[in-house]
């Protein structure tokens, strides 16, 4: 099975600073049809997680342009630009390239 | 507008099994696969398996291979998951989701279970 490992943040953040959480994979996600299987979900307290960013980088609709995701095959990070109190929450990466499919164990964000 | 609507919570007895639904509208059932996700009190997300609506194709982690079955009803757009012969370690939080190829677009509400005597 492929492992994800996500990075904690130093929580609290401020609000209106930046945030990169970051998630490393036991594989490379990289496709051969060029396109890298990690999604990034949000979890707000008490509701059920929301697709932010999927292919690695490309944004969901509706999703603010706050969140950014980039790296490389097997190594990857979600970049929120001044964070919000909205934007607090576990957040989940997830690789898609195989089953059984897999998540990271969360990062947690708290917003000061 | 895509909703996924899931049955309610269950408390069951060690041993025992519990069927969940969820209930799909607002898109074409047969189109995507549903996916099943396990969180236990605040822990993780894990993934059990999917199911091909159109034709009951299943796909589970192995972990979940003899625990978990995966049905679907095309009549009345739901999908359906049993556990059985449940434990402390299945009381959790269990979410179907809609997956359109390479992520998980849509999600239920969740259906808590809590397995105690």
């Amino acid at each position: 099975d492929i492992v994800m490992t996500q990075g904690a943040l130093p929580n609290p953040v401020p609000s209106g600073e930046s945030a990169s959480i970051t998630c490393q994979s036991s594989k490379s996600l990289l496709h051969s049809n060029g396109k890298t299987y990690l999604n990034w979900y949000l979890q707000r307290p008490g509701q059920s997680p929301q697709l932010l960013i999927y292919w690695m980088s490309t944004r969901a609709s509706g999703v603010s342009d706050r969140f950014s995701g980039s790296g490389s095959g097997t190594d990857f990070t979600l970049k929120i630009s001044s964070v919000e109190a909205e934007d607090v929450g576990v957040y989940y990466c997830q690789q898609f390239l195989e089953y059984p499919l897999t998540f990271g164990s969360g990062t947690k964000l708290e917003i000061k | 507008e895509v909703l996924l609507q899931q049955s309610g919570a269950e408390l069951v007895r060690p041993g025992s099994s519990v069927k969940i639904s969820c209930k799909a509208s607002g898109y074409t059932f047969t189109d995507y696969y549903m996916h099943w996700v396990k969180q236990r009190p605040e822990q993780g997300l894990v993934w059990i398996g999917r199911i091909n609506p159109a034709n009951g194709n299943t796909v589970y982690a192995e972990k979940f291979k003899s625990k978990a079955t995966l049905t679907a009803d095309k009549s009345s757009n739901t999908a359906y998951m049993q556990l059985s012969s449940l434990t402390s370690e299945d009381t959790a939080t269990y979410f179907c989701t809609r997956g359109p190829g390479w992520y998980f677009d849509f999600w239920g509400p969740g259906t808590m279970v809590t397995v105690s005597s």
